[in-house]
């Protein structure tokens, strides 16, 4: 069962503008929530992670928001180029346990 | 500095074949994990290892099978290859700055 739902499944986006992707999950005993990004032929890398006692943070362009009490959080890219174009995912580990469940992805492309 | 090493980036399979994925990580990481990766289905785990000699299975883990001697090494092995297992399989560690993912391994099964 998928516990982490992330959207859109893919996003096109100007230069210049923001890029926002949701994710929204089920079970409430994770403690860690990563973003991670993926060019093609590469493996995921991480790019921002957060946890759930602060509900926003900040690494140059890239913000996660945290919202616990409707179990969603989500990536925005400020100013977005066209090499952030890649797949991000979103994921989430659980209390106790060492395992990260990931979303099924967004395929994010930057036009000029 | 390597981070994580899977080798090979590429291989096709026959049906019923066998073959080992292999991973190398010279972090000293305890933690490893093995994922694949399908398109549309994001990132499944398949086994995972909280340090050499432990093991355990994740949410996808049939038709697998891990082992983890050393620190260093935590290689995956199909036995018996079927079509379903036609996938993207990355390798990761878990450190405390997070998780390191390999370059990943295509597979095909045909």
């Amino acid at each position: 069962q998928q516990q982490v739902k992330q959207s859109p499944q893919s996003l096109i986006v100007q230069k210049g503008g923001i890029s926002i992707i949701n994710c929204a999950y089920e079970n409430t005993a994770f403690d860690y929530f990563p973003w991670y990004q993926q060019f093609p032929g590469k493996g995921p890398a991480l790019l921002i992670a957060i946890r759930p006692d602060v509900s926003e943070k900040k690494e140059g362009r890239f913000t996660i928001s945290f919202n616990k009490s409707a179990k969603q959080f989500s990536l925005h890219i400020m100013d977005s180029q066209p090499g952030d174009s890649a797949t991000y995912f979103c994921a989430a580990k659980g209390v106790g346990n060492e395992k990260l469940t990931f979303g099924t992805g967004t395929r994010l492309t930057i036009i000029p | 500095n390597a981070g994580v090493t899977q080798t090979p980036k590429f291989r096709i399979l026959k049906i019923g074949q066998s073959m080992t994925l292999q991973c190398t990580q010279d972090m000293n990481h305890n933690y490893m994990y093995w994922y694949r990766q399908d398109p549309g289905m994001g990132l499944k785990l398949i086994y995972y290892s909280v340090g050499a000699g432990i093991t355990d299975k994740g949410e996808v883990p049939n038709g697998y099978n891990v082992s983890r001697s050393t620190t260093e090494d935590f290689p995956l092995r199909l036995e018996l290859a079927a079509p379903s297992q036609t996938s993207v399989y990355f390798c990761a560690t878990r450190g405390n700055y997070g998780y390191t993912f390999g370059s990943g391994t295509r597979l095909t099964v045909v």
